[in-house]
């Protein structure tokens, strides 16, 4: 258990929809990441948040949004979702920024 | 970010030592390398890092030769739960954390 949670484990949606994807960090750690991982692309980064404040912004398209909150969760919004959609998403925490990142179990988001 | 190079897959038998080689031939100044392993529907692990010469945790050993521009990682008397993805990251630590991970290593390891 690395100690970073995610909800929900599961989630089937249609195309179209919106969904909202939650991470919270470890105890103590000020940076989330999230990262999409599908068969064909593999683990991709999509975006960092240290303390509040977005950090580092990778292959994130334009439909999908994160923010990171005083209490320092952090959530991951997708819309307007396509069947390329579906994938594994992990968040992952660590004390500053870091190469040593903690991540979460995923959450597997199926768009049908 | 340095572009990382390591074979796609291995096979290994249990109890015997497992060496996997990442290329990274741009590494820069800066630049830290990192190892990660992945289970199956897992997120990956952090497993161990380092800058130059030799890193040695519980789990396993980092060679890094003078030149940083490649590196081993070594699992000592592997085991069928060691059956595995194993990334190889080089960057720098203080970059934004952005994680670059490549396609990696599928370690097989056989009763």
């Amino acid at each position: 258990d690395s100690g970073v949670t995610q909800t929900p484990k599961h989630l089937i949606t249609a195309t179209g929809q919106r969904v909202t994807l939650r991470c919270s960090p470890r105890s103590g750690d000020l940076s989330v990441y999230w990262y999409q991982q599908s068969l064909d692309q593999g683990l991709q980064f999509l975006i960092h948040y240290y303390n509040g404040e977005e950090r580092a912004k990778g292959n994130i398209l334009e439909r999908f949004s994160a923010q990171q909150f005083p209490d320092l969760h952090s959530e991951l919004n997708l819309s307007s979702l396509e069947l390329g959609d579906s994938a594994l998403y992990f968040c992952a925490s660590s004390v500053g920024t870091s190469n040593e990142q903690f991540f979460g179990p995923g959450t597997r988001l199926t768009v049908l | 970010l340095a572009k990382t190079t390591q074979p796609i897959s291995m096979d290994s038998y249990e109890g015997q030592e497992v060496n996997i080689t990442c290329s990274h031939n741009n590494i820069a100044t800066n630049d830290y390398i990192t190892w990660y392993q992945q289970f199956p529907s897992q997120g990956p692990r952090f497993i161990i890092q380092g800058y130059k010469t030799k890193v040695t945790n519980e789990v396993a050993s980092l060679f890094i030769p003078a030149d940083r521009k490649s590196s081993t990682l070594s699992l000592p008397r592997v085991s069928l739960s060691d059956t595995a993805v194993y990334y190889c990251l080089v960057g720098d630590n203080n970059q934004g954390g952005k994680l670059i991970f490549g396609q990696g290593t599928e370690l097989s390891v056989k009763p």
